[in-house]
């Protein structure tokens, strides 16, 4: 079936550095998608999202990169610090689904 | 402002007890939702509520659960006659409307024995 899944199940990092977390879906009907942070006995934390209709956006630190062409979307953490680590998820929706199919996740593990 | 809570944080229990588990979402959120997560995947879908009604049951895995939201806000997940494949965290999510962001609760850990 179609799903929405992770390249990367690990990326470990230095303080300071970028981080770029992929993530690959296959359903082209998809028209909304947003990655959250989950921290170890935490809920998910909403970050950042994006509608099929832009390429980028950017918030305070991240930017999510949507290519519709590759069905492939990025979150890029700009100066990871020791608390950006958790389990990052993308989850994708489509018109007219209220409901989030999320991929399995990939753990970031940033050292100081 | 409160996010989304849930309670019990964790229930252990014995194969084939009465669970439920309750989810009070952001106030006036009109969209309520279940997921499970078990240990090393991602929350998959259970139920969506909009409004007091259950607009997608779909995910629900068979007919020992059950959730209602009588009032249009608080939510319960009941489970009956739980099974040991049961055991994972329940959590809950809500949205202002349907298609908006849905911001999730700390979710209940169930362990069934």
């Amino acid at each position: 079936g179609e799903s929405v899944g992770l390249h990367l199940p690990t990326l470990s990092v230095q303080e300071g550095d970028n981080s770029i977390i992929n993530c690959a879906y296959s359903n082209s009907a998809s028209d909304y998608f947003i990655w959250y942070k989950q921290e170890s006995g935490k809920g998910p934390q909403f970050i950042i999202d994006i509608r099929s209709n832009m390429d980028k956006r950017q918030g305070q630190r991240v930017t999510v990169l949507l290519n519709k062409t590759v069905k492939h979307l990025s979150l890029q953490i700009a100066a990871t610090q020791p608390g950006d680590s958790a389990v990052y998820f993308c989850a994708e929706s489509r018109q007219g689904y209220s409901t989030l199919t999320f991929g399995k996740g990939t753990m970031l593990l940033v050292s100081p | 402002g409160a996010g989304v809570s849930q309670t019990p944080s964790n229930k252990v229990t014995e194969k084939g007890k009465y669970v439920e588990l309750r989810c009070d979402p952001i106030s006036g959120h009109t969209a309520l939702y279940w997921y499970r997560q078990s240990l090393g995947q991602g929350p998959e879908f259970l139920i969506y509520f909009q409004g007091t009604g259950a607009a997608d049951d779909s995910g629900l895995p068979n007919d020992r659960f059950f959730a209602v939201r009588p009032e249009g806000s608080v939510s319960t997940l009941k489970i009956q006659r739980t099974e040991r494949g049961d055991s994972a965290v329940y959590l809950c999510a809500s949205s202002f409307a349907p298609g908006e962001t849905q911001y999730f609760g700390p979710g209940t850990r169930l362990l069934v024995l």
